[in-house]
């Protein structure tokens, strides 16, 4: 079974740019997350789909961050215009249902705003 | 809200030595609490759940003991392999608390194995 992927693995972008992230979850999972890790944290949970519906955005800056997930499957979150705190691992995950604890992880795309 | 704190690191220790994280836990309902590793280039992933009090969750050779009247769930290991090198992250999950059931993540602790 193909894990979560995710892409670019790396970013560097400066403050003010545009940068988007894409995230493809295992297949036949309905529910997707986003997270954001910043250097010596713990994952924070930025936003979670169940199919192609927002579950949970409170925690996501919305002036600055958006995230969509058409057709239920793969996910994009983009920033615009970035700013020196965004620097962090953002992180997909995916679970077979919603509120499963069992969830699986991308690697990771870490991106640094200079 | 609900919150977890887990020993800062690094951990270095030799191989075969006995290992201990440990991660206390603030939660408003009746959490299910976790351990996630993150091994080098790598996604996180569930090493062991216990999902009510006095459950033991285990796996790999790990373990750890949901403690309510301490509200802990520390991290055990009785010999520690080259291989376990990673970061370990303490993890809740309260339904009914403010996180909605959300996974609620400490800091980290890397660890580091010596041969």
């Amino acid at each position: 079974e193909a894990g979560v992927a995710q892409s670019p693995r790396y970013k560097i972008i400066e403050k003010r740019q545009s940068v988007a992230f894409w995230c493809n979850p295992i297949s036949g999972h309905a529910t997707l997350y986003w997270y954001q890790q910043i250097l010596g944290q713990g994952p924070k949970l930025l936003i979670q789909f169940q199919n192609n519906g927002v579950v949970d955005d409170s925690q996501l800056p919305k002036d600055r961050f958006s995230a969509e997930r058409l057709k239920g499957v793969d996910s994009t979150l983009k920033i615009q215009p970035a700013k020196l705190e965004d620097s962090a691992v953002y992180l997909c995950a995916s679970s077979l249902v919603r509120g499963s604890y069992e969830q699986y992880f991308g690697p990771g795309t870490r991106l640094t705003v200079t | 809200g609900d919150s977890v704190t887990q020993m800062e690191g690094p951990v270095t220790l030799s191989e075969e030595a006995f290992l201990t994280i440990n991660c206390t836990y603030t939660a408003t309902g009746y959490p299910s609490l976790f351990w996630y590793v993150q091994y080098p280039g790598e996604g996180l992933q569930l090493l062991l759940k216990a999902t009510k009090a006095d459950d033991k969750g285990s796996n790999k050779g790990f373990e750890a003991t949901y403690r309510k009247e301490t509200t802990s769930f520390h991290l055990e290991k009785g010999s520690v392999q080259v291989s376990d090198s990673a970061v370990y992250f303490c993890a809740l999950s309260d339904p009914t608390g403010g996180s909605q059931g959300n996974l609620i993540f400490g800091k980290g602790t890397k660890l580091s194995v010596k041969p």
